[in-house]
């Protein structure tokens, strides 16, 4: 079966850096993208940007680039997403999902990482 | 960027009922297009991809039409399970990808 396995909630406090994670199983997790959507409270989806762990190959939605960084270290077939100051607009649960340029949809996708930022 | 519009906004129907779903892009995707189901507390699921294709798993009362501009999802009967919010996707300039707003799909 394939599976993304995501990192568990995150309370944190402006300014503050953070790193979270998600792991694939179930297929080569060389040989897809990985993708992440962030949804804030109540709201929609927003692709963030997506890695190649093959190549570490990353490109970013034009709204989060300079805002993030997506990082893999496919040894572990891990994938990860990365702020270095937060800000309370950070607020917001973070998906990640499989993605590929000859199936362009996202499937599956993560249970979700909860970030919360509040002083 | 392509801007994907979803209507309604909220839709309510009684269980056994068709729903409707409407989702439309600012400029023709052809049918580069997936709909994927929210439930509450829960990731996003893909429902449909290539417009109208059911991903594995998905019931057969699930249906997507449509291409260009023009984008439907019908749920021929709804069962319990299927009060979620619905969002449009489409992929057409990858990874560019945009989503609809969603449309909540609630028991009247």
């Amino acid at each position: 079966e394939v599976q993304l396995v995501q990192s568990g909630a995150e309370v944190k406090k402006p300014g503050e850096s953070l790193k979270i994670s998600c792991k694939g199983s179930g297929y080569s997790f060389t040989s897809y993208w990985i993708g992440w959507v962030r949804q804030m409270p109540g709201k929609g989806l927003e692709w963030m940007g997506i890695i190649y762990p093959g190549d570490s190959d990353t490109r970013y939605s034009p709204s989060f680039q300079g805002q993030v960084t997506i990082s893999a270290d496919k040894s572990i077939s891990t994938a990860y997403l990365q702020w270095s100051s937060l800000k309370a607009s950070d607020t917001a649960m973070y998906y990640c999902a499989r993605t590929d340029p000859s199936r362009r949809w996202f499937d599956p996708w993560g249970q979700g990482t909860l970030v919360t930022v509040s002083s | 960027e392509i801007v994907m519009t979803q209507s309604p906004a909220t839709l309510s129907v009684s269980p056994g009922e068709r729903a409707t779903l409407s989702c439309r892009a600012s400029q023709s995707v052809s049918s580069n297009l997936a709909w994927y189901q929210q439930k509450p507390g829960q990731a996003p699921r893909l429902l449909i991809y290539g417009a109208s294709t059911r991903a594995t798993g998905i019931p057969a009362r699930f249906s997507g039409s449509g291409s260009g501009t023009e984008f439907t999802l019908t749920i021929s009967s709804l069962q319990s399970e299927d009060f979620a919010v619905y969002y449009c996707q489409q992929y057409n300039n990858w990874p560019f990808w945009t989503f609809g707003q969603g449309t909540k799909v609630e028991i009247k």
